[in-house]
């Protein structure tokens, strides 16, 4: 497939468990977003590399949460010791990173559910 | 499966109907603006969008308007079909930098038989 991929699309986990949520961008794709969608709500932004530069991460809630991109490709984002308000669906964006025009093009998220 | 909003506001149209959905920005900064249509179990998918120097727009049965005045956009579908049932969210951003999308409030159009 040719769009971007996360896996898993589900995860369960256990208030105070560690999770790790993975993307796939678009290949080629320069720039790659995170971003946190709470039920009933728009997507809010997380943080934002371009190759494995994080360039942005003014969107982490806190210090549990941390992404990284070593090759600047796949992107791993980390939720330790998970808490309740955790519980969203967390979206990747790739885009080519030319500029001016940036579309974004989205991933089908993972839901994270923490019990 | 899963459902993007529970708790956000409805549009109900006829099939068939024009739609049109509101929407009011926030940035002053932002001079980028896009329509996403965001499908149950999916991520956003971009619709249409326009920048701050038109004050319309025109796709495949939607159009989007600006008035930058008062800080709104609009999205307008035409003749509604069962396939444009989903959660609508406007976005906006500055056009030439490669950054971060601000998403606003979503809207769930449902689509009456």
């Amino acid at each position: 497939g040719a769009g971007v991929s996360q896996s898993p699309r589900y995860k369960v986990a256990k208030r105070g468990q560690d999770v790790a949520l993975r993307c796939d961008p678009i290949s080629g794709h320069v720039s790659l977003f995170w971003y946190q969608q709470a039920l009933g709500q728009g997507p809010e932004f997380l943080t934002y590399f371009q190759n494995e530069a994080q360039l942005d991460k003014s969107g982490l809630p806190s210090d549990r949460f941390f992404a990284e991109r070593p090759e600047g490709s796949v992107s791993t984002l980390k939720i330790q010791r998970t808490q309740q308000e955790d519980s969203a669906v967390y979206l990747c964006a790739s885009s080519l990173g030319m500029e001016p025009y940036n579309e974004q093009f989205f991933g089908p998220g993972t839901r994270l559910t923490v019990l | 499966g899963e459902s993007v909003g529970l708790h956000l506001p409805t549009l109900s149209v006829q099939e068939g109907d024009n739609s049109i959905i509101n929407c009011a920005y926030s940035n002053s900064a932002s001079d980028y603006f896009i329509w996403y249509k965001q499908e149950s179990g999916k991520g956003p998918q971009f619709i249409i969008d326009i920048r701050s120097n038109m004050d319309k727009r025109q796709g495949q049965r939607v159009t989007v308007l600006l008035n930058k005045t008062v800080k709104h956009l609009s999205l307008q579908i035409a003749a509604t079909q069962p396939g444009d049932s989903a959660v609508y969210f406007c976005a906006e951003k500055v056009w030439n930098r490669d950054d971060k999308i601000i998403f606003g409030k979503g809207t769930r159009l449902h689509i009456l038989p």
